[in-house]
């Protein structure tokens, strides 16, 4: 079945650091890859999405490349700000499904 | 554009009480709908989904039901909650309009005490 495996956090960083959250994935054929996130209180927001190999999902600063190779799709953003500080999910969704398959997510903090 | 409606926002229940959380989708059409938990410190599982009105798969076996009268209209019920359904959940649409992007309302508090 399908799955999804990302770092367990809380990652803690200082204002401007350099972010990676890792996501690796299983799934039979060519599924779409997908990242949200979580802030404090809410529901979730789509960040940012992939739909083929090779594909670069981009928004609000952060990246995440769909490798099919290494099945990966990490997160990754430069520089990051305290309003970052979220919970972030991986997720996928299988080619020919319906739903999503999460990740157990991964808390960010970010102090000034 | 298109928005999703939950409701209530937060909840708290006394153990054996029923349970209604609605959710609605304005500004599409026939959109397949997903009820999701979040329970502390654990991730996000799959709890319902509905493809039109009145199909409703369930993927974990609970005392939760759920049910789609209408076609932009997601119900989560329960006839007696345990104190295990406490969580955060998550009513999500996905449609023509969506492409292959699921999109989240903002969620309901639930605390059974």
């Amino acid at each position: 079945g399908n799955s999804v495996t990302q770092m367990e956090g809380p990652v803690t960083l200082s204002e401007e650091a350099f972010l990676t959250i890792n996501c690796t994935y299983t799934a039979t054929g060519y599924p779409s890859l997908f990242w949200y996130v979580q802030y404090p209180g809410e529901g979730l927001q789509l960040l940012l999405k992939a739909t083929k190999a090779d594909d670069k999902g981009s928004n609000k600063g952060f990246e995440a490349t769909y490798r099919k190779e290494t099945t990966s799709f990490h997160l990754e953003k430069g520089s990051v700000q305290v309003s970052d500080s979220a919970v972030y999910f991986c997720a996928l969704r299988g080619y020919g499904y319906s739903t999503l398959t999460f990740g157990k997510g991964t808390m960010l903090l970010v102090s000034p | 554009s298109q928005t999703i409606h939950q409701w209530p926002a937060t909840l708290v229940q006394p153990v054996g009480s029923p349970l209604s959380l609605e959710c609605t989708v304005e500004g599409t059409s026939n959109p397949n709908l997903y009820w999701y938990r979040q329970a502390a410190g654990r991730g996000l599982q799959l709890l319902f989904y509905s493809v039109g009105i009145g199909q409703i798969s369930s993927e974990v076996p609970q005392n939760l039901s759920a049910s789609r009268p209408q076609d932009r209209q997601f119900i989560l019920s329960s006839k007696k909650l345990l104190l295990s359904d406490s969580g955060f959940y998550l009513c999500a649409w996905r449609g023509i309009l969506s492409g292959n992007t699921i999109y989240f309302g903002e969620g309901s508090w639930l605390t059974v005490v």
